[in-house]
């Protein structure tokens, strides 16, 4: 069974800082996805960023970047220019390749607060 | 588009009595949704996984009996707490994939708040 852990409870940055937040996983799968999710105070999920394993190349979506280290299984998000709205709790999930049928494994969270 | 509803958005029942949630795909067919169980200040778990049709496949530990997952039709899939206990109480999220899309799309539902007394 794959696993992800996110090291970091809570982290807190300066508006317009830079904030990098940590994952790491563990799979036996060669193939398979990555991803950030934030979930506001709302607790709708919402998708930040994806990563396909079997890409080298990190991510990108606008201010979210990811460092992806497939060999050490690390996937860390990095926020740039962090503004007000970005405050939520942020989750590393893992998803097989496989059919359609897999559901996520999420990490239990990375709670972000932005100081003013 | 791909927006997925929950209803309702927050249920209390009486312990013993149960309750059916439901989850919708507004605007696409959701081939497979998935069942999320999300207590206060901790990570999602996943539930159970059910493709329309066909009886829902469950994660170790999770009771069939007690959490019956149907999805009858192509838009619509509805979890059903039975003899609900204080300690179903929790936040349940839905989540849906469009068959016409990549097998990594999943679209969640704005979740449900089930409290039960």
């Amino acid at each position: 069974a794959q696993t992800v852990t996110q090291s970091q409870p809570e982290m807190s940055v300066q508006e317009a800082e830079t904030v990098t937040l940590s994952c790491t996983y563990d799979t036996s799968e060669s193939d398979y996805y990555l991803f950030w999710y934030k979930q506001p105070p709302s607790r709708q999920m919402i998708l930040v960023i994806r990563q396909e394993a079997y890409k080298q190349q990190n991510a990108t979506e606008n201010r979210f970047s990811v460092n992806f280290q497939k060999a050490a299984k690390s996937f860390s998000l990095k926020i740039s220019d962090s503004q007000l709205g970005d405050a939520a709790m942020y989750f590393c999930a893992y998803r097989s390749q496989g059919g359609g049928a897999d559901g996520l494994t999420f990490g239990k969270g990375t709670h972000l607060i932005i100081q003013p | 588009g791909a927006v997925v509803s929950q209803h309702p958005s927050w249920v209390i029942c009486k312990s013993g009595t149960s309750v059916k949630i439901e989850c919708r795909s507004l605007d696409f067919q959701a081939t497979t949704m998935f069942w999320y169980r999300q207590f206060p200040k901790q990570s999602l778990m996943l539930m159970a996984t059910s493709n329309e049709g066909s009886k829902a496949t469950y994660e170790q530990g999770v009771e069939k009996d007690k959490f019956l997952i149907n999805h009858a039709s192509l838009t619509l899939s509805t979890l059903t707490v039975t003899s609900a206990h204080p300690e179903d109480s929790s936040f349940y999220i839905c989540s849906a994939r469009d068959g016409l899309k990549a097998l990594y799309e999943q679209y969640f539902g704005p979740g449900t708040r089930l409290t039960v007394t």
